[in-house]
């Protein structure tokens, strides 16, 4: 398994300000992935983040909203930018961990975000 | 486009009794991978069981076992014995070969009665 800590667990933020989620894991992985649950949704992939290269967003989400650094192999971290309530959410980073039996990915304990 | 749909957004299930979810799944990739995921009140995404495409034989953990279908594109999660413990959302979850990017279904809310 892997050991993924997310920081913060919950937070209220005003509207129009900026918060950073942090993501660390307990050992060196090549991709790293950000998350976005809104309430009562599934959740939907915001980007990649690759170590020494610029992330890869999908569809709908854009760098100047949601910036990622990846510093190193073990952290990384996702800004949400200038929030309003729709980005009240809750947003999970995850791993891949290659096995023997092939790879599985596995999740930090996701940041609640509510925007007032 | 990678597709993955559950069509049961809420279950019930007895005590102790055995129950199965169901998922149906889209995909042009050869190379992929299946997931059940449980999110319980916590919020957290905890790993329930795996399936690699290639694999033909279903994949089994304690009291979870899955039906996979690959022809049917189908991947159904069997809980047994069904403990309180187990009430939660479930997530199914299609990954592509190497990548990490998962395409999530809308999920199913089991309720477990005692």
């Amino acid at each position: 398994s892997a050991v993924i800590s997310q920081k913060p667990s919950r937070d209220i933020c005003q509207r129009g300000t900026s918060l950073t989620i942090q993501c660390q894991v307990d050992s060196q992985v090549t991709m790293m992935f950000w998350y976005r649950q809104q309430p009562g949704q599934s959740l939907t992939l915001i980007a990649t983040a690759n170590q020494g290269s610029e992330a890869t967003y999908e569809s709908g989400f854009v760098i100047d909203k949601f910036p990622i650094s990846r510093p190193n192999l073990t952290f990384s971290t996702l800004t949400v930018s200038n929030m309003s309530p729709e980005d009240s959410s809750i947003y999970l980073c995850s791993v891949v961990r290659g096995t023997e039996e092939g790879n599985t990915i596995y999740f930090g304990e996701g940041s609640w975000l509510t925007v007032v | 486009a990678q597709t993955v749909t559950q069509s049961q957004p809420e279950m019930s299930v007895q005590e102790a009794e055995t129950v199965t979810l169901s998922c149906t799944y889209d995909t042009s990739e050869s190379d992929y991978y299946l997931f059940w995921y449980k999110q319980p009140p916590s919020r957290q995404m905890i790993l329930v069981i795996r399936q690699e495409a290639y694999k033909q034989q279903n994949a089994t953990e304690n009291r979870f076992s899955v039906n996979f279908q690959k022809a049917a594109k189908s991947f159904s999660l069997k809980i047994s014995d069904s403990q309180l413990g187990d009430a939660a959302m479930y997530f199914c979850a299609l990954g592509r070969g190497s990548q990490g990017n998962l395409i999530f279904g809308k999920g199913t809310k089991l309720s477990v009665k005692p």
